[in-house]
């Protein structure tokens, strides 16, 4: 069965830093790219960023509104994808999905961490 | 980046209803259109990829059509467990977009 499961959430001043987990299980991780999707209270989904996998040399993408402070990695050993997020804003403040990419979308959705930026 | 547009933004219906959502891209897309089912609290669930492939263990009573710029997705015989916020995404560019997502609410 595959499973995500995400981990890290908070709260954290304005201007800080907080790195999310994502461990996945069930599937064989290294076969997959990884994104992060968040969605803000109330509203719609945004792409957050893509992490690819050894096959295509861990390249990174990220959305514009998080690109120089939104840092994805990945270590195949522990199969898992982070989220490192620096100089948090309060319009960050959302629940963050990882979800695992097949055929270029979504399959499999891990249940999400609430991050909220407050001081 | 390429905009996606869903339309209605809310839907009102009744079980055993056919219901239509629409989603139009601002630039074509060939067929690399996804669609989403969220229900409150809950994560979203992967339902239809290319426009029109079903997702393992998804029932036929969901359906997606088009290729471009418009698509649809049809449920028919709406149960209650559908009644829900569906979303459809374009994977056309390297750059992800969602639409704003139609809530399907019991009428």
């Amino acid at each position: 069965e595959v499973q995500l499961v995400e981990s890290g959430g908070g709260l954290v001043q304005p201007g800080g830093s907080l790195r999310l987990s994502c461990a996945a299980s069930g599937f064989t991780f290294s076969d997959h790219y990884m994104d992060w999707v968040r969605q803000a209270p109330g509203k719609g989904l945004e792409w957050v960023g893509r992490i690819r996998n050894e096959a295509s040399h861990y390249t990174t993408q990220y959305a514009a509104s998080v690109k120089g402070r939104f840092t994805i990695s990945r270590d195949e050993s522990k199969n898992s994808v982070y989220l490192q997020m620096k100089s948090l804003k309060t319009e960050d403040t959302a629940v963050y999905y990882c979800a695992r990419v097949t055929r270029y979308t979504y399959d499999y959705w891990g249940q999400g961490t609430l991050v909220t930026v407050s001081s | 980046d390429i905009q996606m547009t869903q339309s209605p933004s809310s839907l009102s219906a009744s079980v055993g209803d056919r219901v239509t959502i629409t989603c139009r891209a601002s630039q074509g897309i060939s067929n690399y259109l996804a669609w989403f089912q969220q229900k409150p609290g809950k994560a979203p669930k992967s339902l239809i990829y290319a426009a029109s492939s079903l997702q393992s263990g998804v029932p036929s009573k969901f359906s997606g059509s088009g290729s471009g710029t418009d698509f649809t997705l049809t449920i028919s015989s709406l149960q209650p467990e559908d009644f829900a916020t569906y979303f459809c995404q374009q994977y056309n560019s390297d750059t992800v977009t969602f639409g704003q997502g139609t809530k399907l609410e019991i009428k």
